[in-house]
């Protein structure tokens, strides 16, 4: 298993521009979960999904879009790129709730100038 | 609103020394905890995960700790190397809570050969 995996690995976008970030994972996890995490601050949720179809947001959504039309693809979308979205972006895993095992994808690390 | 700190931020120790690392969350209705290790530009490793209902979990040269109802779990590592070296992140997962990840800001360890 390739456990998650996440595309692009870096990315420079100008303010106003927008992307997709690609997560997907082939460990038939259920719950999926997006997080950023900036300079000395730890990670914070920006949404999640507890399976295809349903999503909902988490901690610091605000100016991020995500989908989930499969169990494997988790996508998340940046619409109106800004500099406070300026992170390293996590995607990660898990099979149920009740506190099941998160795994994390290697991440996406974003400037925005 | 759970709130998880870890002390201290960043520790420096000599090669073969055994160390602990801390961390208290707000609220003990936890699902459970687990310990990453982070590397340099890179992703999360899970490194340990305890249930609520367990007191501690063991790997290798780590043992982790849960006192749940203080609020509180440790991270030992024996016989400290300098491939040791990382950021160690703390995170629970709390009962009623989107089953998201809330995360310490990190221990940075320095191991010195």
């Amino acid at each position: 298993n390739a456990g998650v995996t996440q595309t692009p690995k870096f990315r420079i976008l100008k303010i106003g521009q927008s992307m997709t970030l690609q997560c997907t994972q082939d460990m038939n996890h259920n719950y999926m979960y997006w997080y950023r995490q900036d300079p000395g601050m730890g990670l914070k949720l920006i949404y999640y999904s507890v399976g295809a179809g349903i999503t909902d947001k988490g901690e610091v959504p605000n100016g991020y879009n995500v989908s989930r039309s499969t169990t494997e693809d988790f996508p998340l979308r940046l619409e109106l790129a800004a500099p406070s979205q300026t992170s390293v972006y996590f995607c990660a895993s898990s099979y149920h709730q009740g506190g099941y095992e998160q795994y994390f994808g290697p991440g996406t690390r974003l400037t925005v100038t | 609103k759970q709130e998880v700190t870890q002390i201290p931020a960043a520790l420096s120790v000599p090669e073969g020394e055994n160390l602990v690392l801390n961390c208290s969350f707000t609220d003990s209705a936890i699902y459970n905890l687990q310990w990453f290790r982070q590397d340099p530009g890179k992703g999360l490793t899970s490194l340990l995960l305890i249930q609520s209902s367990q007191r501690e979990q063991t790997s290798g040269r780590l043992n982790a700790s849960l006192d749940k109802s203080s609020g509180r779990s440790t991270l030992y590592i024996a016989a400290s190397q300098p491939g040791d070296s990382a950021t160690y992140l703390c995170a629970v997962i709390t009962q009623g809570g989107s089953e998201k990840l809330v995360f310490g800001k990190g221990t940075k360890l320095t191991v010195n050969p």
